[in-house]
């Protein structure tokens, strides 16, 4: 059972490029989450999915777009990087919403 | 809003030594409380949660917490630290669910050191 899975794994882009991140689970889950993490921040949600074709903007969403086409997938999009976008990016799913949250196993990005 | 806060960014502790980490929280209404923890390069993993009823609750590898309104903490504790259990730890909270997505907020996270 490979659980949320999150392709690339790592990733260097320059200022201005574009990428997209993919994130696949395999539980059926409802919800699913874009966090970004920091030093000394934690983690803070970018947006977030109640469900197939859903997405909604969460704490720290400017210069991010998501898409859910498909209940199983969430894809987070950079349109034009900044060097303020480096960081480490999770993708979370849970049944519903506070419940125990699945996390896959990150995307270190960089951008210079 | 809600909000978590983790006092302590960084402890250390021996190996077989007792831990307890820290966290308060701020919320309006009876809170859903977890704790996360995280190992080096690697994704977030639950350890427990407290929804409602014992205010002590166990969790996976040894761990407990306990949760208590009047000081709006829920600390996690250990009696015996393994080295495995070096990791970032991460409290979070939440509200109740009701249909409608409510986002977990987050502390900045407790790096455990574990000395052998």
């Amino acid at each position: 059972n490979a659980g949320v899975t999150q392709t690339p794994k790592f990733r260097v882009l320059k200022t201005g490029q574009s990428m997209t991140l993919l994130c696949a689970q395999d539980m059926n889950h409802e919800y699913m989450y874009w966090y970004r993490q920091d030093p000394g921040m934690g983690l803070r949600l970018i947006h977030y999915s109640v469900g197939e074709g859903t997405t909604a903007k969460g704490e720290v969403p400017d210069g991010y777009n998501v898409s859910r086409l498909k209940k199983q997938n969430f894809l987070l999009g950079l349109e034009s990087a900044a060097p303020s976008q480096t960081s480490v990016y999770f993708c979370a799913s849970s049944y519903i919403d506070n419940t125990e949250a699945f996390f896959g196993q990150g995307t270190r990005l960089t951008v210079v | 809003a809600q909000s978590v806060t983790q006092p302590d960014i960084h402890i250390t502790v021996s190996e077989g030594a007792s831990l307890e980490l820290r966290c308060n929280y701020s919320y309006g209404a009876t809170p859903y409380l977890f704790w996360y923890v995280q190992s080096p390069g690697q994704g977030l993993q639950l350890l427990l949660k407290y929804f409602s009823g014992d205010t002590l609750v166990q969790g996976i590898k040894g761990f407990e917490a306990e949760f208590k309104r009047s000081q709006s903490s829920f600390n996690l504790r250990k009696p015996s630290v393994h080295w495995s259990d070096a990791a970032e730890y991460f409290c979070a909270v939440g509200a109740e669910p009701s249909g409608s997505a409510r986002q977990l907020t987050f502390g900045s996270g407790t790096q455990l050191t574990v000395l052998p």
